[in-house]
């Protein structure tokens, strides 16, 4: 157990919906990470938030955006879903303080998201 | 970041030890060596990673040439959970200018451990 937890675990639904997808990092980490992973392409980094601010962006699409809350919880949200975006979406944080981060990420378990 | 390059899958049998290679002859100096590996549609894992010297840890060892142009991580005694994609990946540390952004994972390579 990464101690990183990502709800929910799958999802249905159809192209044009919206669905929002939550992280909660490990305790005391204040980054947290979004990753899209497709059959054909690998894992993909969308974004990244640092203590409530965006802090690099990926190859996340105008139609995804997320945030970074006080409480450190993020949310992905997807919308005008296309049949493309079914993916597994995965979260991962990162140990609190810069000066002892050499890149360590911890994942979730990742959510499957199917749009039909 | 430094590119990587990996074999596309490996096989291994089981209770003998594992050797994945990993070339990044464009390393620099303040980049270091990360593997992670990823278990079918689990999260990636944390395994290990190096600057210069050999690691070892209670999953791996890794192994740096001195150019540091090249790595290996070596599972000494490979079981069947042991099958999964590794990933090897070379980037400074933030608080060295390493950039904010994740990790960028490659292909991997799929280790396929043989009872």
């Amino acid at each position: 157990d990464s101690g990183v937890t990502q709800t929910p675990k799958h999802l249905i639904t159809a192209t044009g919906q919206r669905v929002t997808l939550r992280c909660s990092p490990r305790s005391g980490d204040l980054s947290v990470y979004w990753y899209q992973q497709s059959l054909d392409q690998g894992l993909q980094f969308l974004i990244q938030y640092y203590n409530g601010e965006e802090r690099a962006k990926g190859n996340i699409l105008e139609r995804f955006s997320a945030q970074q809350f006080p409480d450190l919880h993020s949310e992905l949200n997807l919308s005008s879903l296309e049949l493309g975006d079914s993916a597994l979406y995965f979260c991962a944080s990162s140990v609190a303080a810069a000066a002892l981060n050499t890149g360590e990420l911890f994942f979730g378990e990742g959510s499957r998201l199917t749009v039909l | 970041d430094a590119k990587t390059t990996q074999p596309t899958s490996m096989d291994c049998a089981e209770g003998r030890a594992a050797n994945l290679p990993c070339n990044h002859s464009t390393i620099s100096g303040n980049e270091y060596v990360y593997w992670y590996r990823q278990i079918h549609s689990q999260g990636p894992q944390y395994i290990i990673h190096g600057l210069k010297n050999n690691e070892t840890n209670e999953m791996a060892s890794l192994i740096i040439t001195e150019d540091r142009k090249s790595s290996t991580l070596i599972l000494p005694h490979a079981t069947l959970r042991d099958t999964a994609v590794y990933y090897c990946i070379v980037r400074a540390p933030i608080y060295s200018g390493g950039g904010a952004d994740g990790l960028t994972f490659g292909k991997g390579t799929h280790l396929i451990i043989q009872p």
